[in-house]
C-alpha cells in the first residue's frame, strides 16, 4: 500500500465528458505533483503545487486544469481530452520545505479517451 | 541542459547473475539522486536517496553508489521477483528545487 492514494484506479470518458482525478496524502507534506506517463516512458512533469500555490505549470494544455484545495488535497479536472491523453495519471508529493526529499507516488489512473 | 540518461534500456539475466545499471546525469546544482523501481500498471515506488559523491545505499540485493557525474544500482544474486523498470532521478537545477529531472529508466527482466 502507498501513502499516496489516487481515485479513481481507471477512468473512460469521451473527448465531450469532465471528470476530475483526485489525489489525497496525509504525510504531512507541502510539495505535490502530476505526473504523466505513457507505456514504456519515464513520468512527465505537469504541474506543481508547493503550500497550495501553483508553483510550476509544464506548459501543460488547459484541458488539463489542476487544484488544490488544501496541503493534503490534489485534484486534476479534465475537459475536452483527446485520445492521445490516454495515459497513466500519477499524483506525487514531497516534503517539499527546501530540502532533498524523495518524491513519494500514488498507483495512479489509468485513462483512456475514447 | 539539465538531463539525466540511464543505461541499458533493457537487461536481461539469469536467476544469480548479477550486474549494473547506469544513470549519468548533467543537472546543475545537484541536491539528490533517486532510484525508484516501477511495477507495470503501478506507480514508481521509492528506493534510495543518494546526497554526494562517495555515498553508498543498500537494501537486500540492492546497492547504489553515487559519484559526481553517474550512480550505479547494482544488483547482487537477483531473484525473478527484481524484474521491473528502474528508474532514476535526480532533483536540482538552477530555478525550482521541487524539480525531479527522470530518466527513462531501464526494463531489469530477471529469468529463473
Amino acid at each position: 500500500d502507498t501513502e499516496v492514494t489516487q481515485t479513481p484506479k481507471h477512468l473512460v470518458m469521451g473527448m465531450t465528458n469532465k471528470k476530475s482525478l483526485k489525489c489525497e496524502q496525509h504525510m504531512g507534506h507541502r510539495a505535490m505533483y502530476w505526473y504523466k506517463q505513457k507505456a514504456k516512458k519515464p513520468p512527465e512533469l505537469m504541474f506543481v503545487y508547493s503550500y497550495e500555490k501553483l508553483s510550476i505549470n509544464e506548459s501543460v494544455p488547459s484541458r488539463f486544469s489542476p487544484e488544490c484545495p488544501n496541503s493534503s488535497l490534489l485534484n486534476l479536472h479534465l475537459h475536452a481530452l483527446q485520445p492521445e491523453d490516454s495515459a497513466l495519471y500519477l499524483c506525487a508529493s514531497s516534503q517539499g520545505k527546501g530540502g532533498v526529499s524523495p518524491l513519494h507516488f500514488g498507483n495512479g489512473t489509468r485513462l483512456t479517451v475514447t | 541542459e539539465d538531463q539525466v540518461t540511464q543505461s541499458p534500456e533493457a537487461l536481461r539475466l539469469q536467476e544469480g547473475e548479477s550486474s549494473s545499471l547506469n544513470c549519468s546525469y548533467t543537472v546543475s546544482g545537484l541536491r539528490g539522486l533517486f532510484w525508484y523501481r516501477q511495477d507495470p500498471g503501478k506507480g514508481p515506488e521509492f528506493l534510495f536517496t543518494l546526497y554526494s559523491a562517495g555515498e553508498e545505499k543498500e537494501k537486500e540485493r540492492l546497492k547504489a553508489t553515487l559519484t559526481k557525474k553517474e550512480s550505479f544500482l547494482h544488483i547482487t544474486a537477483p531473484k525473478p521477483e527484481d524484474s521491473a523498470t528502474y528508474l532514476c532521478a535526480v532533483q536540482g537545477g538552477k530555478y525550482n528545487f521541487n524539480k525531479f529531472y527522470f530518466g527513462s529508466g531501464t526494463k531489469l527482466n530477471v529469468k529463473p
